[in-house]
């Protein structure tokens, strides 16, 4: 199994901060990774696509980059909305196609 | 409008069995993959398998292989997760997704499993 390893696993930040997330993965990847965003009791939220693709109406202050085997979702300038927990997947092997282990960020 | 709606809450008791379904709509329910996701309260997502409604070619994770069944009638555009025997460790919310482009664009609003005696 690809292992996906995300850093922090929660973060303090304030309202009009860059933040960023990490995800690593075990193996390389390519580009075959996606990040979501999930809010309390709500289901998840496609942000990101292929590493670094902006899903279509996703505001423009959330990018990713990175291939291979180390990953970052950034926000440029964080929003009161922003503040929930993110996922990253890696969409390489069905065998399985893992999940991060989240980071939450919440408010400072 | 693509959607996916899943089926309503469920409480059941250990050694139960159980099919929670999920309609898709808006778009050709057999050309994308439904996957199947479990969350444990408080915990993070786990996937758990994908069908193609299309020919029902279905993978399942390693972790949940043998442990649940996933099929799809294409006539009715539905999606199924089903349990032949409920254990505690069931209880979960699970979410199926549309997966287009690399990543799961779509998801059900997800649909809340309880197993207790």
């Amino acid at each position: 199994d690809i292992q996906l390893t995300q850093s922090p696993s929660f973060l303090s930040a304030s309202v009009g901060d860059r933040v960023t997330i990490t995800c690593r993965a075990s193996q390389g990847i390519s580009s075959y990774l996606a990040w979501y965003q999930q809010k309390p009791g709500k289901a998840p939220k496609l942000l990101i696509y292929a590493a670094s693709t902006l899903q279509s109406g996703v505001p423009s202050r959330f990018s990713g980059s990175g291939s291979g085997t180390e990953f970052t979702l950034t926000i440029s300038s964080l929003q009161p909305e922003d503040f929930a927990t993110y996922y990253c997947q890696q969409l390489n092997s069905y065998l399985p196609l893992t999940f991060g282990g989240g980071t939450k960020v919440e408010i400072k | 409008e693509v959607q996916l709606v899943q089926s309503g809450a469920e409480v059941k008791k250990p050694g139960e069995s159980l099919k929670i379904s999920c309609k898709g709509s808006g778009y050709s329910f057999t050309s994308y993959w439904i996957g199947w996701v479990r969350q444990m309260p408080g915990k993070g997502l786990e996937w758990m398998g994908i069908i193609y409604p299309g020919d029902s070619d279905t993978r399942y994770s390693p972790s949940f292989q043998g442990q649940v069944t996933i099929s799809a009638d294409k006539s009715i555009s539905t999606a199924y997760l089903q349990w032949s025997s409920l254990k505690a460790s069931d209880t979960a919310m699970y979410y199926c997704a549309r997966h287009d482009s690399g990543a799961f664009d779509i998801w059900g609003q997800g649909t809340m499993v309880t197993v207790s005696s």
